[in-house]
């Protein structure tokens, strides 16, 4: 079953823009990350944030935790259109079944 | 990082028959793991490959559908078995070197079942 839920769904922006994709899940976690699939290839890790974390930047990206919330945000700034792809988030429990789950994407479209 | 590589790519099969996919990384990792994706959906895990010893399935496989080999630390296939038109999907390797760390997957086996 899926432990996030990621919204939005879909994304369309101009080039240029910024991108920002949420994800909330259900239980307490180890670890969130964030994950990048192109159409018609596998995944690409992009960030790992740690329970104990709140915010962490990689390049043009910058990942938000609340876990209070249990959301995490991903942004992703001055959008270039070979950031077209579909992106998801991955949580590791804290119930020693340490497998990755992953939500359900959102799927961003870079309009040039 | 590691690299992943996964065959076949994609292929077409009849159904009742069984297909292997095969999943090679370029160094030795602890963990191995085995996914399906519906096209344009979430990623579902299928089961953790153990090395030298029996895969650990999650909730809704099991390994006489899907027996899974691994071994060594850098190989591991995934059969599935009497294969149906609802086996059709994608079907995922992934690669870590320790829990709680990131996965590295590979591009995928597309399978369609006639």
């Amino acid at each position: 079953s899926q432990q996030g839920e990621e919204d939005p769904q879909a994304l369309s922006i101009q080039e240029g823009e910024n991108a920002t994709m949420n994800c909330s899940y259900k239980t307490s976690i180890n670890n969130l990350q964030w994950y990048r699939q192109n159409s018609g290839r596998g995944l690409v890790h992009l960030i790992l944030i740690r329970s104990n974390e709140r915010e962490k930047h990689s390049g043009r990206l910058r990942v938000t935790l609340d876990t209070s919330k249990k959301s995490s945000s991903l942004l992703i700034t001055a959008s270039r259109a070979a950031d077209t792809a579909s992106y998801f988030c991955a949580t590791i429990t804290n119930f020693g079944n340490e497998k990755l789950t992953f939500g359900t994407g959102t799927r961003l479209t870079i309009i040039p | 990082s590691a690299v992943i590589s996964q065959k076949p790519s994609r292929d077409i099969c009849q159904r009742g028959t069984s297909l292997t996919i095969q999943c090679q990384v370029d160094s030795q990792v602890t963990m191995m793991f085995w996914y399906r994706q519906q096209p344009g959906q979430s990623l579902t895990l299928i089961a953790t490959a153990n090395q030298g010893s029996e895969a650990t399935y999650e909730s809704g496989f099991v390994i006489d559908k899907f027996p899974i080999s691994r071994p060594n630390l850098t190989f591991s296939t995934l059969t599935v078995s009497n294969m149906s038109p609802e086996d059709s999907s994608i079907y995922l390797c992934s690669a870590s070197w320790a829990l709680n760390q990131p996965q590295h997957f590979g591009d995928g086996t597309r399978l369609s079942i006639l």
